[in-house]
């Protein structure tokens, strides 16, 4: 593995249906990201984990659910998937501490949601 | 609230002509600006950074000044390439040294080169 995986590339789900994301990094980092990227609307920032063991949510958070059991694993869940949750989803990960701060984003997730 | 905004697109060009794309911010404190790419089918690069008021940040031929005074960070090239048809972001990012980053994107501008 070399920088960030995501699983599935992409997912056709019905409604009301349980998902999982997942998202694997091996750079060691820190910080991990899920954003969700719309037409017109950029990426928004959905759940955040500063480091292993502690999350915490962004700008569109409603419906989405996540966990930091170790360093590089950061998966994202839709409880119950709603036909506005589909979208394309990006992981991205960042070192701590890093004065400029950048990100490095994984290849992305395709969800439809009927 | 901290915010970007970027030039409507989608942006058609020919190769060998000058590119500007505006990105214009606001927010609380000094922020680090970026400009991320997004080649088709993959996910976002950082394509360069600016981290304080009159920096420029520069790569591949693309290059970005932090304006403070006009809360501006506009991408610009003097040739583009075929290859640099892509959608562009521009991110700020408040400094935090113990809590993470905190990216906030613009809508994205796509590019289209034709040779």
């Amino acid at each position: 593995i070399a920088g960030i995986t995501q699983a599935p590339t992409s997912q056709i789900l019905a409604a009301g249906r349980r998902m999982t994301l997942r998202c694997t990094q091996d750079m060691r980092h820190n910080a991990m990201y899920w954003y969700r990227q719309d037409l017109g609307l950029g990426l928004r920032l959905i759940h955040y984990s500063n480091t292993a063991g502690t999350t915490g949510k962004g700008e569109v958070p409603d419906g989405y659910s996540v966990s930091r059991a170790n360093t590089d694993d950061f998966p994202l869940t839709l409880a119950s998937a709603v036909p506005s949750q589909t979208s394309v989803y990006f992981c991205a990960s960042s070192p701590l501490g890093a004065p400029y701060n950048e990100q490095f984003f994984g290849p992305g997730t395709r969800l439809t949601v009927l | 609230g901290n915010s970007v905004t970027q030039m409507e697109g989608p942006v058609t060009l020919s190769e060998e002509a000058f590119l500007t794309i505006n990105c214009t911010y606001t927010a609380t404190g000094y922020p680090s600006l970026f400009w991320y790419v997004q080649y088709p089918g993959e996910g976002l690069q950082l394509l360069l950074k600016a981290t304080k008021a009159d920096d420029k940040g520069s790569n591949k031929g693309f290059e970005a000044t932090y304006r403070k005074e006009t809360t501006s960070f506009h991408l610009e090239k003097g040739s583009v390439q075929v290859s640099d048809s892509a959608v562009y972001f521009c991110a700020l990012s408040l400094r935090r040294e113990t809590s993470g980053s905190r990216l906030t994107f613009g809508e994205g501008t796509q590019l289209t080169v034709n040779p």
